[in-house]
């Protein structure tokens, strides 16, 4: 079964630190995507991404096809982060929907 | 979550009980999903659908059934609850061709 792997499970930070949310997968990809979901929330989709880099605000989203591993990073962070991130591929030559998620990173900032 | 509606928000049911979650949307996608997610092990893939009249099963197809007669509806039925069925229910979209999905705000189901 393809996996995909995120890292770490549950992260608490203090306001104002740089944070990294790393995610691996087996296989190889057409696109990942990293998902937010606020506690009792929906989910809303970040980044999508198959190759290099997207900035969006204080949100940076990494990825490296050969070492199949992507890495989503929050500068400055704010208590309003505190989420749960949810990184997500669809495979290539896979089924014509359905993506493969990881179990999602806790993510708590503390004021 | 704009575009994509997703009916009850929460239900309770008996063991046995049947029901409809709804999954409607108006921006003409053609692929509609069905997901559930459960604490420790991720969004999960249920049934999925590429058009109207055409439906496939995912990851975890067991108990519930969909249909697709419109481009506009996804409709998971759930013939006879189980406790095991209790999760959040995400319905997600995306336009063939293009790898962004758009997810439902999601139906919260306890099955007692």
């Amino acid at each position: 079964k393809n996996e995909v792997e995120q890292s770490p499970q549950n992260l608490t930070a203090q306001e104002g630190e740089f944070i990294t949310i790393n995610c691996s997968y087996s296989v190889g990809i057409s696109a990942l995507h990293w998902l937010q979901q606020h506690p009792g929330g929906g989910i809303v989709s970040l980044f999508m991404l198959s190759s290099g880099k997207k900035k969006h605000g204080r949100l940076i989203a990494t990825i490296n096809i050969q070492e199949k591993h992507s890495s989503l990073h929050i500068t400055a962070s704010h208590p309003r982060d505190s989420a749960v991130y949810i990184c997500a591929v669809a495979y290539s030559g896979g089924g014509a929907d359905g993506l493969t998620f990881g179990k999602g990173t806790h993510l708590i900032i503390q004021p | 979550n704009a575009g994509v509606t997703q009916t009850p928000k929460f239900q309770v049911l008996k063991t046995g009980q049947s029901m409809t979650l709804q999954c409607a949307q108006d921006m003409n996608h053609e692929y509609m999903s069905w997901y559930r997610q459960d604490p420790g092990m991720g969004l999960r893939l249920i049934h999925y659908s590429v058009g109207a009249g055409i439906t496939d099963q995912g990851e975890v197809p067991n108990g519930y059934n969909v249909s697709r007669s419109t481009t506009e509806d996804f409709p998971l039925r759930l013939l006879s609850a189980a406790p095991s069925q209790t999760s959040v229910y995400f319905c997600a979209i995306r336009y063939r061709g293009d790898n962004e999905q758009f997810f439902g705000p999601g139906t919260r189901l306890t099955v007692l």
